[in-house]
């Protein structure tokens, strides 16, 4: 099975709708990251979380609100969609290094969302 | 902000040959870390290197990183078709806020 997983894998919805994107994983890390990706782009950070009480907003947190139930899921809403917020996104996981650092970020497989 | 940036945005290259990737970033770091996405999918780690080391190999890849010039190289050898991806470079924000920002990454098409 995947250590980190997303679902739904692909979503196409309408503008004004309110839509979930879930992530789980398995390898018991307290980091964890949403990032959205465009055509040609990197990524860019919407949100992070350090451990289940810290929510931290990334560069484009804006039209994002997201969620975290327990250190193993971490969801992210888009709560009025627009189709401007169509795009890749992925869930990933972290280990804490300490001392201030940045460990391997583990990525989910994504999730293509559409909004027409 | 962005951090790193690749250079070339695309490569392409024939099986065999050697495919070597830039990233230049503008800050100091604690590390610097490449990863790999094949097209639509989710990125993989491939190597981390601390700002204290000035190269690192695995398999057939080899990071250098030049602190002094603030930039990192990836070289690939003897590239198989499968090594066809997108290469990002990732820096630690240097603020110490432990996020990593990502380069737009170099497309590497190897023929066959």
């Amino acid at each position: 099975d995947a250590d980190v997983t997303q679902t739904p894998r692909n979503r196409i919805t309408k503008t004004g709708k309110r839509i979930m994107l879930e992530c789980s994983q398995t390898k018991g890390h307290d980091r964890m990251y949403w990032y959205r990706q465009d055509p040609g782009l990197g990524l860019q950070l919407i949100y992070y979380s350090f451990d289940v009480k810290d929510i931290n907003k990334g560069e484009i947190s804006d039209g994002y609100s997201v969620s975290r139930q327990a250190q193993a899921k971490f969801s992210l809403s888009l709560e009025s969609a627009i189709p401007n917020q169509t795009a890749l996104y992925f869930c990933a996981t972290s280990a804490n290094p300490g001392q201030g650092s940045v460990d391997t970020q583990y990525f989910g497989p994504g999730t293509r969302l559409t909004v027409l | 902000s962005q951090q790193g940036e690749e250079d070339p945005q695309a490569l392409s290259i024939q099986e065999g040959e050697n495919a070597t990737m830039n990233c230049s970033y503008k800050t100091s770091i604690n590390n610097l870390q490449w990863y790999r996405q094949n097209s639509g999918r989710g990125l993989v780690h491939l190597i981390l290197i601390r700002s204290n080391e000035r190269e690192k190999h695995s398999g057939r890849l080899r990071v250098t990183l030049d602190t002094s010039k603030k930039s990192s190289s990836l070289l690939i050898t003897a590239s198989r078709a499968a090594d066809t991806a997108s290469y990002f470079c990732a820096t630690d924000d240097s603020g110490g806020s432990e996020k990593l920002v990502f380069g737009k990454g170099t497309k590497l098409t190897v023929n066959p």
